[in-house]
C-alpha cells in the first residue's frame, strides 16, 4: 500500500505570509496528487488536482507543484479564512490514502 | 445544486451493524465512481471504500475488509456502506464523496456530503 506522509503537522502563520506543506509518497505516483482544505466541523474541499491542477472557484494564491514522491502545496498570501487543515491524497493506487494532515493556525 | 446527504449513523454496541446511506442529487449520479471517506474525533481522514460507477469493481482499506460492504443503486441514485461487527476504533464521521476523472484520468474526490456520526460504544 502508499503511504502518505505530510509535513509539518502543524505550523503557525501569520496573515501575509507565504506557506508551504510538503506531501512525500512512499512510492512514485507520478501526478496522482490531490489537496484538500478542511475547516472545523465541515467536509473537506478540493483545492488541487493531479498535483497542480487548481479546482475552480479555488483562489489562485493556492498553488500546488510535484511528482513522483515530493508534492508541495504553496498558499503564497496567507489569508484569515485559510487557517484550517490541509490533506494531500494519492489517487495513483486504487487503495485511496490521505496523508496525516497539516494544521495551519494563527501566528 | 450538486449535493450528497449522508444519514444511518447513530450510536450502536460493539458488534452490532449500521446501514449508512448517501443520496445524490444535482448531477448523473450513474456515471460516477462514489468513495467512502471518515474521519475519527480529533484524527485525520481515512478512505474506506470505493465503488465504480456500474457497481462491478470495488476496493476497501485494509481496516474495514471483511466487515464493511459497500454498495449502490443508481436508479435511486443512493450509495450505502453496510457496516458489520463494529468496532470502538470504527467510531468517526462517515462522509461520502464523488469521483470525478479528468480527461487523461487523475481522479480527484470533487463534491463531498456534509457527513453522518457513528458512535460504538456500551
Amino acid at each position: 500500500d502508499i503511504q502518505m506522509t505530510q509535513s509539518p503537522s502543524s505550523l503557525s502563520a501569520s496573515v501575509g505570509d507565504r506557506v508551504t506543506i510538503t506531501c512525500r509518497a512512499s512510492q512514485s505516483i507520478s501526478s496522482y496528487l490531490n489537496w484538500y482544505q478542511q475547516k472545523p466541523g465541515k467536509a473537506p474541499k478540493l483545492l488541487i488536482y493531479a498535483a497542480s491542477s487548481l479546482q475552480s472557484g479555488v483562489p489562485s494564491r493556492f498553488s500546488g507543484s510535484g511528482s513522483g514522491t515530493d508534492f508541495t502545496l504553496t498558499i503564497s498570501s496567507l489569508q484569515p479564512e485559510d487557517f484550517a487543515t490541509y490533506y494531500c491524497q494519492q489517487s495513483y493506487s486504487t487503495l485511496r490514502a490521505f496523508g496525516g494532515g497539516t494544521k495551519v493556525e494563527i501566528k | 445544486e450538486v449535493q450528497l446527504v449522508e444519514s444511518g449513523g447513530g450510536l450502536v454496541q460493539p458488534g452490532g451493524s449500521l446501514r449508512l446511506s448517501c443520496a445524490a442529487s444535482g448531477f448523473t449520479f450513474s456515471s460516477y465512481e462514489m468513495n467512502w471517506v471518515r474521519q475519527a474525533p480529533g484524527k485525520g481522514l481515512e478512505w474506506v471504500s470505493y465503488i465504480s460507477s456500474s457497481g462491478s469493481t470495488i476496493y476497501y482499506a485494509d481496516s474495514v475488509k471483511g466487515r464493511f460492504t459497500i454498495s449502490r443503486d443508481n436508479a435511486k441514485n443512493s450509495l450505502y456502506l453496510q457496516m458489520n461487527s463494529l468496532r470502538a476504533e470504527d467510531t468517526a464521521v462517515y462522509y461520502c464523496a464523488r469521483e470525478t476523472a479528468t480527461r487523461i484520468y487523475y481522479y480527484y474526490m470533487d463534491v463531498w456530503g456534509k457527513g453522518t456520526t457513528v458512535t460504538v460504544s456500551s
